[in-house]
């Protein structure tokens, strides 16, 4: 699976969007763009996931560039409880995609009142 | 509809001390994973699981047994603790390739090995 670069942390006053970048050059074309976020001691809760296309769902958007070397996750309105950290994931399927995801160390959002 | 649960939430061990973490989800999913995660890290896969019956390793996965006789609950197991494992422990549970886009995660276990 590709490495991913993300900032180590960010801050996002409330009600503003944030805007969290992902950079995965190295990413082939059968992998896919994965979000997932961790709320202080809970488990990861997943996000959205893209191929290629842009894609939205009821918790964020995902931007993809054509390239496919860097992405930003988007969350619309931010608010406090979406203070966590976020990890952007890069995964093909080979194997079946049985084995598991590999976390970095994620970009820790903080959410200003 | 409890999703992932995990048992127990917390455990204090002494080294050399055996313990096995229960991992249970109702969601009738294939596949299962146990990660653990250290302080200010991403999360490790340990080993994981495609199916009742099958187990196999993931990145870190010495010092830790698995076992998946039924298919929804996943044991990991310790048989000789030592400090190095302390850790918060996470399964996680996912529906068969192509729909393993989202892993459901359980609310950890938090070990200390003293």
């Amino acid at each position: 699976d590709a490495k991913t670069t993300q900032p180590p942390s960010m801050d996002c006053a409330e009600g503003r969007a944030a805007n969290l970048p992902c950079n995965h050059s190295t990413i082939s074309g059968n992998e896919y763009v994965y979000w997932y976020r961790q709320i202080h001691s809970q488990g990861p809760q997943y996000i959205i996931h893209g191929l290629k296309n842009n894609e939205t769902n009821e918790m964020a958007s995902l931007i993809i560039t054509e390239d496919r070397k860097s992405s930003t996750l988007i969350l619309p309105h931010a608010t406090l409880r979406d203070t966590a950290v976020y990890y952007c994931i890069v995964r093909g399927f080979s194997g079946g995609g049985a084995d598991g995801l590999t976390f970095g160390k994620g970009t820790h959002l903080i959410i200003q009142p | 509809n409890a999703g992932v649960t995990q048992t127990p939430k917390f455990r204090v061990l002494k080294t050399g001390q055996s313990m096995t973490l229960l991992c249970a989800q109702d969601m009738n999913h294939e596949y299962m994973y146990w990660y653990r995660q250290d302080p200010g890290m991403g999360l490790r896969l340990i080993h994981y699981s495609v199916g009742e019956g099958t187990t196999a390793k993931g990145e870190v996965p010495d010092g830790y047994n698995v076992s998946r006789l039924k298919k929804q609950n996943f044991l990991l197991g310790l048989e000789s603790a030592a400090p190095s494992q302390t850790s918060v422990y996470f399964c996680a549970s996912s529906y068969l390739a192509p729909l393993t886009y989202e892993q459901y995660f359980g609310p950890g276990t938090r070990l200390t090995v003293t």
